[in-house]
């Protein structure tokens, strides 16, 4: 069984500050990990995706993450922030045996402040 | 390319009412997701698809059916609504059966139960 703790529920940040957001998985066999995120109103869209390679995986809007095995961590950040990335952050886990199913987490909501 | 589409955008139930969600993709993807996204909480699996004709269920099927009669369309039933079927709901389509696809999202649909 595989899980996601998005260890943040709520991160307020000010404008062109730097912002982590922290996700944990848990499962036994080799993953896939994402970040997705969702502006008010929308569906999720995807931020990032680490399949295999390396290690630092770079997204759309500036947004990477770094996929940490041995921590078993996979955290997005992203150097300076916009009023625009306000929006909610879903952290999610797949693997091949679950017929491609993935688990999302219970997300993170980005506050950014002028 | 309209990707992922839904109706209704939102829709108030009395206790009892039937009605079904529609999702329909164009992408030609061959699995097909429904999610739930209840307040603080991150997305739930109800039904998933792998290809047409064939059906399964997810985290939390319990009160929703689906068919899957064609590639593009995926309907989700709901029976005799009930107030803890108030939720936002989300339909979603991947390409491939390999754990690390990307799964695209409809814009959603509410649903307020009473």
């Amino acid at each position: 069984a595989q899980s996601v703790t998005q260890l943040d529920s709520q991160v307020p940040v000010f404008e062109e500050a730097p912002v982590e957001l922290r996700c944990n998985y848990s499962s036994s066999v080799s993953v896939y990990l994402f970040w997705y995120v969702q502006y008010p109103n929308q569906g999720l869209q995807l931020l990032l995706k680490y399949l295999s390679g390396s290690t630092l995986v770079k997204g759309i809007n500036g947004f990477e993450a770094e996929f940490n095995k041995s921590q078993t961590s996979f955290h997005l950040r992203k150097p300076s922030v916009h009023i625009s990335d306000t929006a909610e952050y879903f952290c999610a886990v797949s693997d091949n045996t679950n017929a491609g199913k993935s688990t999302f987490g219970d997300g993170t909501t980005l506050t950014v402040k002028p | 390319n309209a990707g992922v589409t839904q109706t209704p955008k939102f829709r108030i139930l009395k206790i009892g009412q039937s009605m079904t969600l529609q999702c329909t993709q164009d992408m030609n993807h061959n699995y097909m997701y429904w999610y739930r996204q209840d307040p603080g909480m991150g997305l739930k699996l109800i039904y998933y698809s792998v290809g047409a004709g064939i059906t399964d269920k997810g985290e939390v099927p319990n009160g929703y059916n689906v068919s899957r009669s064609t590639t593009e369309d995926f309907p989700l039933r709901l029976e005799l609504a009930a107030p803890s079927q108030t939720s936002v709901y989300f339909c979603a389509s991947s390409y491939g059966i390999g754990g690390g696809e990307t799964q695209y999202f409809g814009p959603g649909t509410r649903l307020l139960v009473l």
